[in-house]
């Protein structure tokens, strides 16, 4: 079954240190992989997708497909990067969307 | 004004009732998902839809009911067999096409009394 792992519930780091946010997946295609950000009061939305293999607000997440991860990084984290994150796959074909549990990050001054 | 747009944003119901939270979105999406949302549980999937007229189960379809007869609408119904209903609801509506992202509403919070 397709299953999306975010060991984390729960992370805490000051403002300035590197972020690494886990995820891991289990799919035996060709995975489309997402990240998803819910900041307080808002909708879920878009952070990020790995084919576009770009940086959005200082964050870049690798594919590895040898090790089924999809990890969050960021070197320098910031205090308006507190919010819910979520990874996400996406099973082409089927259409079917699944998420992680979710991270709940918060970066202390 | 595009967007999807669920309502009501908040909705109590007496236990035994069914309730049908309402998902319109004027994207042109053909893919249209239902999602529950519990502290430390993520978003589970209840339901969604590749196409007008079609739906699959998600992880978590029991007690709940869906229909898709037009392309922008995907209501969902929580019947009295759902045994834990009062939780925050979630809908969110994609293009088919390849790596394309979810886009996603306001969510409306079900307390069931």
């Amino acid at each position: 079954a397709q299953r999306v792992t975010q060991p984390e519930k729960l992370l805490s780091v000051f403002k300035g240190a590197p972020v690494e946010l886990k995820c891991n997946y289990s799919y035996s295609g060709s995975p489309e992989l997402f990240w998803y950000v819910q900041y307080s009061r808002q909708r879920l939305q878009l952070l990020l997708r790995h084919i576009s293999r770009e940086s959005i607000k200082g964050f870049t997440a690798d594919l590895n497909k040898g090790e089924t991860s999809f990890h969050l990084k960021k070197p320098f984290a910031q205090e308006e990067d507190s919010a819910m994150y979520y990874c996400a796959l996406k099973i082409q074909g089927a259409q079917k969307l699944v998420f992680g549990q979710g991270t709940r990050l918060t970066i202390n001054p | 004004d595009g967007g999807i747009t669920q309502s009501p944003k908040y909705l109590f119901r007496k236990e035994g009732q069914n309730v049908t939270l309402s998902c319109e979105q004027n994207l042109n999406h053909d893919a249209m998902y239902w999602y529950r949302q519990d502290p430390g549980q993520g978003l589970r999937l209840i339901y969604y839809s590749q196409i007008v007229n079609d739906f699959q189960k998600g992880d978590i379809a029991e007690g709940y009911s869906v229909s898709r007869e037009k392309k922008e609408s995907f209501p969902l119904t929580v019947t009295s067999a759902q045994k834990n209903p009062t939780a925050f609801y979630l809908c969110a509506s994609s293009s088919r096409q390849r790596h394309t992202e979810a886009f996603f509403g306001q969510g409306t919070r079900l307390t069931v009394v």
